[in-house]
């Protein structure tokens, strides 16, 4: 069963700098999504992607994230300068279509630590 | 604003009781309500949805609009239903009925062990 696949499982890292999470979503899917669980505290939605631009952010998805899908299959999640508070699972997600309740199917979740 | 709440972050049971994980929402819409599971150390996967009325695994949810609540059930709890349930709802960008991009907001989660 095709899954979604996430690089690497943990990154540690120092404040102020540049980090890439990968994602890679299952191959006929259309639609993307980044969420991310600070440690005790609830899974929430950063962004979401289609048609090779955003369709929706947060407030948390400020100017020091972005997205890309720079090939037909990777999703990444940039973060320019990484803060404390940053430190948190991330989640990608991916859906065939949007319509009705089709299921977003989840990525195992990388760990960021920012030191 | 969309909210979802689970009020217990915590549930014990023991194998063989029922059991019951609460989920309330306040949405402006139609919502479309699912529950998804996170077994230890793997991913989150969909349980269930309230929109196919299946039961999985034993579990059931039914939407009730008039309190806003989605709550999980299951009469006979097992051992391997021990994990972290979330209630989730799925937005619907004003204007465009039926289609969504799919947003989901998700509760703070309820940690269900099930003692042998």
């Amino acid at each position: 069963e095709p899954e979604v696949t996430q690089t690497p499982s943990h990154q540690v890292t120092q404040m102020g700098q540049e980090v890439i999470l990968r994602c890679v979503p299952i191959s006929n899917h259309l639609y993307f999504y980044w969420y991310r669980q600070i440690l005790g505290q609830k899974v929430e939605f950063l962004v979401s992607f289609y048609n090779n631009e955003i369709s929706e952010k947060s407030e948390i998805f400020d100017d020091q994230f972005s997205v890309e899908r720079p090939d037909g299959s990777n999703f990444t999640l940039k973060i320019r300068s990484t803060k404390l508070e940053d430190s948190a699972m991330y989640f990608c997600a991916s859906i065939l279509t949007s319509g009705g309740a089709n299921e977003q199917f989840f990525g195992p979740g990388t760990r960021l630590t920012v030191l | 604003a969309q909210r979802v709440t689970q009020p217990e972050k915590l549930l014990s049971v023991f194998k063989g009781a029922p059991v019951e994980l609460k989920c309330n929402y306040s949405y402006s819409g139609s919502p479309e309500l699912f529950w998804y599971v996170q077994y230890s150390r793997q991913r989150l996967q969909l349980l269930l949805r309230h929109i196919s009325r299946e039961s999985i695994k034993g579990f059931t949810a039914d939407l009730n609009k008039g309190e806003t609540s989605f709550h999980l059930k299951k009469p006979f709890a097992q051992e391997e239903d021990s994990a972290m349930y979330y209630c989730a709802l799925k937005h619907l960008p004003p204007g465009l009925s039926g289609t969504s991009y799919g947003k989901l907001t998700f509760g703070q989660g309820t940690i269900l062990t099930v003692h042998p």
